[in-house]
């Protein structure tokens, strides 16, 4: 069974620019969650996808951030523009159920110069 | 606010040199507790999730136990190969899904 996906795993841009991030969650599981983590701090939650719906948008940190999930399968993150505080790992994870374990990928690190 | 502290930051252990991490809670009614294993580069790999208080799960050198503040990571023996961090996470029963996470414990094991 292939794991949770994620693209790029490595994207650097500059204070302005715009940048997409993709995952791609384990086949069948209809939760889909962002989180990020920032330079010495935890991993922090962004948002919930149920299939193709935002359960829960909650962790988002302003407007600048737009997460997609069409048709419910793999979800993008966009970030637009980027500011320098946006540097970080993002990760994305999937379950199979809200309460159930969550499987993460391996993370894209994005750098704001 | 749901809130998760790890201690200690950061452990070092002689191989065979048994110890246990601490994750302390706070949540608004705890659906459950994750623990996770994390190597540099990587993501969270999940290990054990605990729902109620009294429950204990195993897994090869790793022993997980639930109170209702707190849980542990028992580890018996350790190897090198168990070097990594340690992450804590819980979900509050009021929200499934989002998962609010300690700091970790950076474990190492010198053979």
């Amino acid at each position: 069974e292939a794991g949770v996906t994620q693209f790029p795993s490595h994207s650097v841009i500059e204070k302005g620019q715009t940048v997409t991030l993709r995952c791609d969650p384990i086949s069948g599981h209809d939760n889909l969650y962002w989180y990020r983590r920032v330079m010495g701090k935890e991993i922090k939650f962004l948002l919930h996808f149920v299939k193709e719906s935002k359960q829960d948008e909650s962790g988002m940190p302003n407007n600048r951030f737009l997460a997609e999930r069409t048709g419910g399968t793999y979800s993008t993150l966009k970030v637009q523009p980027a500011e320098l505080e946006d540097s970080g790992v993002y990760f994305c994870a999937s379950s199979q159920g809200g309460a159930q374990p969550q499987h993460f990928g391996d993370g894209t690190r994005l750098s704001i110069l | 606010e749901d809130q998760v502290t790890q201690s200690p930051e950061a452990l070092r252990l002689q191989e065979g040199e048994s110890s246990s991490l601490n994750c302390s809670y706070t949540v608004s009614g705890l659906r459950g507790l994750f623990w996770y294993r994390q190597d540099p580069g990587k993501g969270p790999e999940f290990l054990f999730t605990l729902y109620s208080a009294g429950e204990e799960k195993e897994k090869e050198r790793l022993k997980a136990t639930l109170t209702k503040k707190e849980s542990f990571l028992h580890i018996t023996a350790p190897k090198p190969e168990d070097s990594a961090t340690y992450l804590c996470a819980v979900q509050a029963a009021t929200n499934a899904g989002k998962s609010t996470f300690g700091d970790g414990t950076t474990l190492t094991v010198k053979p």
